[in-house]
């Protein structure tokens, strides 16, 4: 069965730019949660996505925003940004969502130059 | 603010030996908590996890303790391996209270000394 899948895994931006994340959860699945890790934060909840629609959404600013197509595969989008935006970026996929048990993809590392 | 706090961001443990990570809360409504292991250059994996109706849960060589008047939760590794080298996070949720987003911890690295 395979697993949680981003792409792609390394992504150079610069300041002031846009950039589109993307995650393929495992099949069945019909949660995408997004997250965002930087050192010293540990994983700070971005927003959840299930069955196409909006379910949870974290304290980040509006710049961060995402979708969820009706394969369940998702994207994230950040704008405008900014170097604190420089993190890795994971996804989580589970069949019933919330705080269940999550399989993880192995991540985005986005830098912002 | 800090919800979660894992105060150790190291641990050292010889081979064999017990590991014991540690976990603090703040908010007295989180009722759910969960355990993930992170390799470097993976994402986390599910570990263990336990409800505040219970104070203990096992699943082989890992135990987490739930102290809910401290508001204090602890899991353990024994007998600890090499593979046990990680990144552990713990998390929260509320889910009593219909608040089923996760809060992390900023981790623990856990290195065993073979």
């Amino acid at each position: 069965k395979a697993g949680v899948t981003q792409t792609p895994r390394y992504l150079i931006k610069t300041r002031g730019q846009q950039v589109t994340l993307s995650c393929s959860p495992i099949s069945g699945h019909r949660s995408v949660s997004w997250y965002q890790q930087t050192p010293g934060q540990g994983l700070q909840f971005l927003f959840e996505y299930f069955s196409e629609t909006q379910r949870n959404k974290g304290n980040f600013p509006g710049r961060f925003s995402g979708r969820q197509f009706s394969n369940s595969r998702s994207e994230m989008n950040v704008s405008t940004l900014e170097l604190g935006d420089s993190a890795l970026y994971l996804c989580a996929s589970s069949f019933l969502g919330g705080d269940q048990p999550q399989h993880f993809g192995d991540g985005t590392r986005l830098s912002i130059l | 603010d800090q919800q979660v706090k894992q105060n150790s961001p190291s641990l050292s443990v010889q081979e064999g030996r017990i590991s014991i990570l540690n976990c603090d809360y703040t908010n007295s409504m989180f009722d759910y908590f969960l355990w993930y292991k992170k390799y470097p250059a993976e994402g986390p994996t599910f570990l263990i996890s336990i409800s505040s109706i219970k104070d203990k849960n096992e699943d082989g060589r890992f135990t987490v303790f739930l102290n809910k008047s401290a508001k204090h939760l602890s899991l353990h590794i024994v007998p600890s391996q090499p593979g046990d080298s990680a990144v552990y996070f713990c998390a929260a949720s509320a889910r009593s209270f219909g608040n089923e987003k996760l809060t992390f911890g900023t981790g623990t690295r856990l290195t065993i000394i073979p």
